[in-house]
């Protein structure tokens, strides 16, 4: 079974600090993800990384940067946190582009104080 | 973008009862993908189908790409099948770039 992990399953930091989400993923996938999900606006996706130190933009990257220096593993860092990022962050990844299933982790639910 | 519909967004049943889910999207899709998200906020891919019919166990789902919608159906539904069903579409240029609808929250009673 893919078994894709979250560093956190829930996180407390204040504005302004450098918040790092850790993504791991044990299936040698391709494509990592990170999306938002907040009540009434579904999933968002955030960025997307579809080989090591590759990235690209989703649809919400704004205060938001992206690593993945190993094929396995997908960061998402706050560089300084805002209130309007507090939300539950989801990472997931596929086989191949745009042609498999994707596969979630169990979530990491922020709140910016 | 493209425009992902959802309906019912709401839907309460008795156990046992059948339900059918609509996605309606608004451009030609090459990945349509159908996941449930259970209470506790996992979200289980269930299909990958882009087009035609698949069927799992109690679930099926259709998607008719040419008129731009997908079925989800479930069958003698079951407690543990209640959560929130989301749909999720990507179109030819950008395959992996998932938009997803708001979901159809279901929950489904003794």
């Amino acid at each position: 079974d893919v078994k894709v992990t979250q560093s956190s399953r829930y996180l407390v930091k204040r504005t302004g600090e450098k918040v790092f989400l850790e993504c791991v993923q044990d299936m040698d996938h391709e494509n990592m993800f990170w999306y938002r999900q907040d009540p009434g606006l579904g999933l968002r996706l955030i960025y997307f990384s579809y080989d090591v130190k590759m990235k690209e933009k989703g649809d919400i990257p704004e205060g938001y940067s992206v690593s993945r220096e190993k094929k396995e593993r997908f960061s998402l860092i706050l560089e300084s946190a805002s209130t309007n990022q507090t939300s539950m962050y989801l990472c997931a990844s596929s086989f191949w582009r745009g042609r498999d299933t994707q596969y979630f982790g169990p979530g990491t639910r922020l709140t910016v104080l | 973008g493209i425009q992902v519909e959802q309906s019912p967004p709401d839907l309460i049943l008795q156990e046992g009862a059948n339900s059918t889910l609509r996605c309606n999207f608004s451009d030609s899709v090459n990945n349509l993908q159908w996941f449930h998200q259970n209470p506790w906020g996992q979200l289980i891919n269930l299909f990958y189908i882009p087009s035609g019919t698949k069927q799992n166990g109690r679930l099926s789902a259709t998607t008719v790409a040419t008129e731009r919608y997908s079925l989800l159906y479930i069958s003698s539904s079951q407690t543990t099948d209640s959560g929130v069903y989301f749909c999720a579409v990507a179109y030819t240029g950008t395959a992996s770039k998932l938009t997803f609808g708001t979901g159809t929250r279901l929950q489904v009673t003794l």
